[in-house]
């Protein structure tokens, strides 16, 4: 199983909106609406940010949002902010019945 | 707070095994599945494998069929990864992570060194 394609990097002003992709295929990402994200700060365990292609579990910020269409799921950050800057992955459900990370993001604030 | 409280760094040889711990607490125990997730130095996150601890059924990833095994142990709300045959590649942080689709709550991280 293939790592999910995620971009390596992303940024944008604070204030600034931007997007995260996460591309796999009709075996993972298109097939099932069990795609997750995570948040990893240097040092420290992920953080679930995004279950279920779009439910942000209590204590998220509402300005993480994420959607999907087709094989590629996204994760948004509005209003980016300094303390967003931090490594994002994607995860899948697959038809392996097993699960795969994405390839990882890193997210800086100009 | 529900928690996973990770066993201590480990130091190995090449061709050893390793056997982490993650002790659930303040939760029942058998609700969630428990996944396993490795970082290697510098490296992305990656899958190895979870544990139904109702049934003890597991899924391992491809890569780490035959070297991998997840067990539990109801008594003590423990959940246990053991990799085998260790190759320097196998030097990373192993996490144990709970839930089904999505991990809501992650240990902290056990390093395993794999050194001569």
């Amino acid at each position: 199983q293939s790592a999910l394609t995620q971009p390596a990097s992303v940024s944008g002003s604070p204030g600034q909106s931007i997007t995260i992709s996460c591309t796999g295929t009709s075996s993972d990402v298109g097939g099932y609406n069990y795609v997750s994200w995570y948040q990893q700060e240097p040092g420290k365990a992920p953080k679930l940010m995004i279950s279920e292609v779009s439910i942000r579990p209590s204590g998220v910020s509402h300005r993480f949002s994420g959607s999907k269409s087709g094989n590629t799921a996204s994760l948004t950050i509005s209003g980016l902010q300094a303390e967003d800057e931090a490594d994002y992955y994607c995860c899948s459900y697959t038809s392996s019945n097993t699960y795969v990370f994405g390839t990882g993001t890193k997210v800086t604030v100009l | 707070q529900v928690q996973l409280v990770q066993s201590g760094a480990e130091v190995k040889k090449p061709g050893a095994s390793v056997k982490v711990s993650c002790k659930a607490s303040r939760y029942t125990f058998t609700i969630n599945y428990m996944h396993w997730v490795r970082q290697a130095p510098g490296q992305g996150l990656e899958w190895m494998g979870l544990i139904n601890p109702n049934t003890g059924n597991t899924k391992y990833a491809q890569k780490f069929q035959g070297r991998v095994t997840m067990t539990t142990d109801t008594s003590t709300s423990t959940f246990y990864m053991d990799l085998s045959s260790l190759r320097y590649e196998d030097t990373a942080v192993y996490y144990c992570a709970r839930g089904a689709d999505a991990s809501d709550i992650w240990g902290l991280g056990t390093v395993v060194s794999v050194s001569p």
